[in-house]
């Protein structure tokens, strides 16, 4: 089955700073990778996502690329806020949510 | 805004007895979710449901149980609570996009 491994699994970043998360996934037949925003006391929240056929996808400050080649993701968060402090998920999918491989999660927290 | 809502949302009880854990969504979906996350933040995928009256054990074994009665409404079960069950436990549905409830944090003394 599919394996992703998540590093860091803590970063700290000072406010304004960029921050990114690597990701890398074992099934090459993966097509859908998702990342997962997870504040404390809550659920986690889909905050950005690209499928195999996108090398980047962007939105606002966020942004995520995909080397297939090299089996690996990473999600960049730009201009960091204290408000972008929580646990990040990267998950990789052959196509549906049943699928779905979760990465262990990163602690991010931006130092104001 | 996703409309998934568990409850309760915190939950200390006894070893020996037993529990039910609600999940409710508003948005049609087929297919339901239920995770355990442990304290080292990882996701694990304990039941599943594609629809009313269909359920699917996940990946991570578990004693748990679940029912599809109606589409809507997707509560776990656990008959004998152990202290072993001590967890976070997240309810989910989509139609394509995951959505997450805020969680039902369970301790088992």
């Amino acid at each position: 089955g599919e394996n992703v491994e998540q590093h860091p699994s803590t970063l700290s970043v000072q406010e304004g700073d960029s921050a990114v998360i690597k990701c890398t996934y074992s099934d090459s037949a993966s097509n859908y990778f998702p990342w997962y925003k997870q504040e404390l006391g809550k659920g986690p929240q889909l905050i950005i996502d690209i499928r195999s056929n996108v090398g980047e996808k962007k939105d606002q400050r966020i942004a995520v690329t995909l080397n297939k080649t090299a089996k690996h993701f990473s999600l960049h968060i730009t201009e960091t806020q204290p408000e972008d402090s929580a646990v990040y998920f990267c998950a990789a999918s052959l196509g549906s949510a049943r699928q779905l491989t979760f990465g262990s999660g990163t602690q991010l927290t931006v130092l104001p | 805004e996703a409309d998934i809502y568990q409850t309760p949302r915190y939950l200390v009880i006894g070893t020996g007895k037993k529990i039910t854990l609600e999940c409710s969504q508003t948005m049609g979906h087929d297919k339901m979710y239920w995770y355990q996350q442990d304290p080292g933040m990882e996701l694990h995928l304990i039941h599943y449901s594609y629809g009313v009256n269909s359920t699917e054990k996940g990946d991570l074994s578990s004693e748990s149980t679940v029912s599809r009665i109606r589409t809507e409404h997707f509560p776990l079960t656990l008959e004998s609570a152990r202290p072993s069950h001590t967890s976070q436990y997240l309810c989910a549905s989509s139609s394509g996009e995951l959505f997450f409830g805020e969680g039902s944090r369970l301790t088992v003394l």
